[in-house]
């Protein structure tokens, strides 16, 4: 069935390196794929939509030279942290919509980002 | 862009008892109210959803209410389970965007 699996679910990382999150929609294909950032005990914050074929539409806030993303297939999205900090530690989750089903949009399991 | 809130923060309710979580939008082209269900460093996963054209529904021990009028939705869970305790996110879509509430830690005492 439909699923959206993400890559990798943890990554540590040195303060100043980039790190690439991989968003994947199984068995369906997504136009538009959504990134999410959750800080612990906290909601879910939209950072960015991801547009296949075009460029991602960010949030209000959110840096687009810092959370790059790429959306080179319909199923596939790719965020990027550019010269991470110790603040871009988090939890990383994309999700996507599928169009033959009507209810909800699926999420992927999440990548927590820690950055030393 | 949209802005959903939502109320409780946190929720305990002995098992047995009824929950009830209330959420408000400020977009009035918002049409459909998803809820999800989040446990601790997992996914999110949809329990129920309603559409602007439906006042009501529900599926077993869980139900949804929307006010259009009011643009205020609420989810009702009855004969809670301590397997209910999570933290609940109500949801608020005009397209393709979802946004979420600031989430629900719900504890169900045994």
């Amino acid at each position: 069935g439909a699923v959206v699996s993400q890559h990798p679910s943890r990554v540590i990382c040195k303060s100043g390196t980039s790190v690439k999150i991989e968003c994947r929609s199984l068995d369906f294909q997504a136009t538009t794929m959504f990134w999410y950032r959750q800080f612990p005990k906290q909601s879910l914050m939209l950072m960015a939509t991801s547009n296949e074929g075009s460029k991602a539409t960010y949030e209000q806030g959110v840096e687009k030279d810092k959370f790059l993303i790429n959306h080179a297939s319909l199923t596939l999205s790719t965020l990027t942290v550019t010269s991470a900090h110790p603040e871009d530690s988090s939890f990383y989750i994309c999700s996507a919509r599928d169009s033959g089903r009507p209810r909800g949009a699926l999420f992927g399991p999440g990548t927590r980002l820690t950055v030393l | 862009g949209e802005n959903v809130e939502q109320h409780p923060s946190t929720l305990s309710v002995q098992e047995g008892d009824s929950a009830v979580i209330k959420c408000t939008y400020s977009d009035s082209a918002s049409n459909y109210f998803p809820w999800y269900k989040q446990e601790l460093g997992k996914r999110p996963q949809l329990i129920i959803d309603i559409r602007s054209n439906v006042g009501e529904k529900k599926d077993q021990r869980i139900a949804v209410t929307l006010n259009k009028t009011a643009k205020h939705f609420s989810l009702h869970i009855t004969e809670t389970q301590p397997e209910d305790s999570a933290v609940y996110f109500c949801a608020a879509s005009g397209g393709n965007q979802f946004y979420f509430g600031t989430g629900t830690s719900l504890t169900v005492i045994p």
